[in-house]
């Protein structure tokens, strides 16, 4: 089965400073990851996917994310942090056997002023 | 419609009841999924529908769980003898099958309070 591990549960950044959430992957076959963005009480909405058609990604708000096949990881990015960057952020595998996203426990940003 | 609803978004009950969950996914989306995320933890995957039925269900944890899509649109994720432990935040989500990316749209999920 597909797994995805992220590194830190808790992250906190200064506002301008770069952000660098981690995910590492498992998979047997070449996988299709995503990394979602969760608001205090709101539903997951979709930052940015990798699909093989390029290993680096850019996705909404600045961020983006670069897939290693050789360190299976595919960590999340973005060079200066705004306060309403502040949310949960989540990383996910495709899982092809059943169709089915594969998450990870999820980060915390917070961002200082 | 236009996004993925779910209603209730909050239901508080009391343990042994029974609760039913509703999703609405976008229109067309064929694939519907139902994930439950707990305090502090990413979403959890319980079932799985291509069109009507249940194409993967092994993420239900026990019989008390159960869900259904008789149109293949709405579906209902339904709770019986609820248990505190069933506390979650339930989230619904759907899928164009044209789509072969696996890109989840999800719904704003429904916080149920068992106490």
């Amino acid at each position: 089965a597909q797994s995805v591990t992220q590194l830190g549960s808790h992250v906190s950044v200064s506002e301008g400073a770069l952000v660098l959430l981690r995910c590492n992957y498992s998979s047997s076959v070449p996988p299709y990851l995503f990394w979602y963005v969760q608001y205090p009480n709101q539903g997951l909405q979709l930052l940015l996917k990798y699909t093989s058609a390029a290993t680096l990604v850019k996705g909404i708000n600045g961020f983006e994310a670069e897939f290693k096949k050789s360190e299976t990881s595919f960590h999340l990015t973005k060079p200066s942090a705004h306060m309403s960057d502040a949310a949960e952020y989540f990383c996910a595998v495709s899982d092809t056997g059943r169709r089915a996203l594969t998450f990870g426990s999820g980060t915390r940003l917070q961002v200082q002023p | 419609g236009a996004g993925v609803s779910q209603t209730p978004s909050n239901k508080v009950t009391e343990k042994g009841k029974y609760v039913e969950l509703r999703c609405d996914p976008i229109s067309g989306h064929t694939a519907l999924y139902w994930y439950r995320q707990s305090l502090g933890q990413g979403p959890e995957f319980l079932i799985y529908f291509q069109g009507t039925g249940a194409a993967d269900d092994s993420g239900l944890p026990n019989d008390r769980f159960f869900a259904v899509r008789p149109e293949g649109s709405v579906s209902t994720l339904k709770i019986q003898r609820t248990e505190r432990g069933d506390s979650a935040v339930y989230l619904c989500a759907s899928r164009s099958t044209r789509s072969n990316t696996g890109e989840l749209f999800f719904g704003e999920g429904s916080r149920l309070t068992v106490l």
